[in-house]
């Protein structure tokens, strides 16, 4: 079945240095992928998303593209901010309605 | 706009027993789902509303889960009898297209004990 995974935290980082959290994906087809965010004490939200090949989605400063050839989408940024520190969870869907996700990784960036 | 919102947030109860969850999604978005995310591990998929059908209901772990949205608005996720193994965090998220898109609420902390 679908699956997703996503590099072990947690990520402690300094702030303005760069991040980046590896995910891959296993999945039959041409899945959506996304990268939600869960920041203290609030629910997840959609951070950015690509629905195929070669796309690259872009919020807030992070991006990712989603590559077919290695099924990856891995999340990047080149300055991060204390306001960054959060749970970081990789996704697909096969369908645009079911969200398989990765393990979550734990981000704290330091002043 | 109100964001969706769950109830309770937490609930501790013994093994045995039976808790009522309760999801408001936001208001006009015809889906919504359930989710879990068992002693942190990878938040799981447990099924899919549009409005008040079951349109995908492959990730409810056995028959002791039942979960209903009557009239299409708010749902309910019911455990009965609840086990050691049901203690998680159950999310709840709403969408109104299916562009993966999902709004999800703050969760509900189970404890069985």
């Amino acid at each position: 079945g679908d699956s997703v995974t996503q590099m072990e935290g947690p990520v402690t980082l300094s702030e303005e240095a760069f991040l980046t959290i590896n995910c891959t994906y296993t999945a039959t087809g041409y899945p959506s992928l996304f990268w939600y965010v869960q920041y203290p004490g609030e629910g997840l939200q959609l951070l950015l998303k690509a629905t195929k090949a070669d796309d690259k989605g872009s919020n807030k400063g992070f991006e990712a593209t989603y590559r077919k050839e290695t099924t990856s989408f891995h999340l990047e940024k080149g300055s991060v901010q204390v306001s960054d520190s959060a749970v970081y969870f990789c996704a697909l869907s096969p369908n645009d309605y079911k969200l398989s996700f990765g393990a979550g990784t734990t981000v704290t960036v330091r002043a | 706009e109100a964001g969706v919102t769950q109830f309770p947030s937490h609930s501790v109860i013994e093994k045995g027993q039976t808790v009522t969850l309760r999801c408001d999604p936001i208001s006009g978005h015809d889906n919504l789902y359930w989710y879990r995310r068992v002693m942190g591990k990878e938040i799981k998929f447990l099924l899919h509303f549009v409005k008040e059908s079951k349109q995908d209901e492959s990730g409810m772990p056995n028959n002791r889960f039942l979960a209903e949205r009557t009239g299409g608005t708010y749902s309910t996720l019911k455990v009965q009898p609840a086990e050691l193994e049901d203690s998680g965090v159950y999310f709840c998220a709403s969408s109104q297209a299916g562009d993966g898109g999902q709004f999800f609420g703050p969760g509900t902390r189970l404890t069985v004990l």
